[in-house]
């Protein structure tokens, strides 16, 4: 089944406390995305990579650290997560950039709460 | 300034009912698509109907059709025949340009509820 799939899916965690959440899919896409959720935001793009080792920012990058070295795999890690970080995390993924086929792919996401 | 406007914090609509929940967006790019995601209570979020600015048609998926009216700037999504199973957030996003990632943005949503 083609999907992307995201772990932890629920995590409680303190101040300070480095972690990280990992994203994998199984379509071959190049590109991926990170966006966090939040109440009457919708949801913001953190990070988004457009291959293998080609990573960049997007909206709300501080506080976050990716890396793509497979095709398939983009974890997202907090090198010291605050409170405020305490959000719903998605994880995107997208065969081709331009037209109806950047439709993009979510993972089930993860519920970050920071103490 | 925000890109993406959803006007409506939150809808009801009677079951079997048709249903329009708003979007309007600014870009200046002349090429740029514009998407309608649902996200359910369960939390995934389930693409659902694709415009791109070059469309000469509304776009149309199933039960989903997308007003797209240029001029004004908006991407109104309709929902026929409304279903108890409609009940989730509604996000209109927007992609600017051609280049991936860059200029991807949602809207803050709109809760429809469907009443039986």
């Amino acid at each position: 089944e083609a999907q992307v799939t995201q772990n932890p899916r629920y995590l409680i965690t303190v101040t300070g406390k480095k972690l990280t959440v990992t994203c994998s899919q199984n379509m071959n896409h190049e590109y991926m995305s990170w966006y966090r959720q939040d109440p009457g935001l919708g949801l913001r793009q953190i990070y988004y990579s457009m291959n293998v080792e080609v990573t960049d920012k997007g909206d709300v990058p501080e506080g976050y650290k990716v890396s793509r070295k497979e095709k398939r795999n983009f974890p997202l890690i907090l090198e010291s997560p605050s409170p405020n970080q305490t959000s719903l995390y998605f994880c995107a993924s997208s065969p081709q950039a331009g037209g109806a086929q950047e439709t993009q792919y979510f993972g089930p996401g993860t519920r970050l709460l920071v103490l | 300034a925000q890109k993406i406007t959803q006007t409506q914090p939150g809808m009801f609509v009677q079951e079997k009912e048709a249903v329009t929940l708003d979007c309007t967006y600014d870009t200046s790019d002349p090429s740029y698509g514009l998407f309608w995601y649902k996200q359910p209570s369960s939390g995934e979020m389930i693409f659902l109907i694709y415009q791109g600015s070059y469309d000469q048609q509304n776009a149309t998926e199933g039960r989903y059709s997308l007003n797209f009216q240029k001029a004004r700037k908006s991407a109104n999504l309709v929902i026929s025949a409304s279903q108890l199973g409609d009940s989730a957030m509604y996000f209109c996003a927007m992609r600017e340009g051609y280049n991936y990632g860059q200029n991807f943005v949602f809207g803050p949503g709109t809760r429809l509820s469907v009443l039986p």
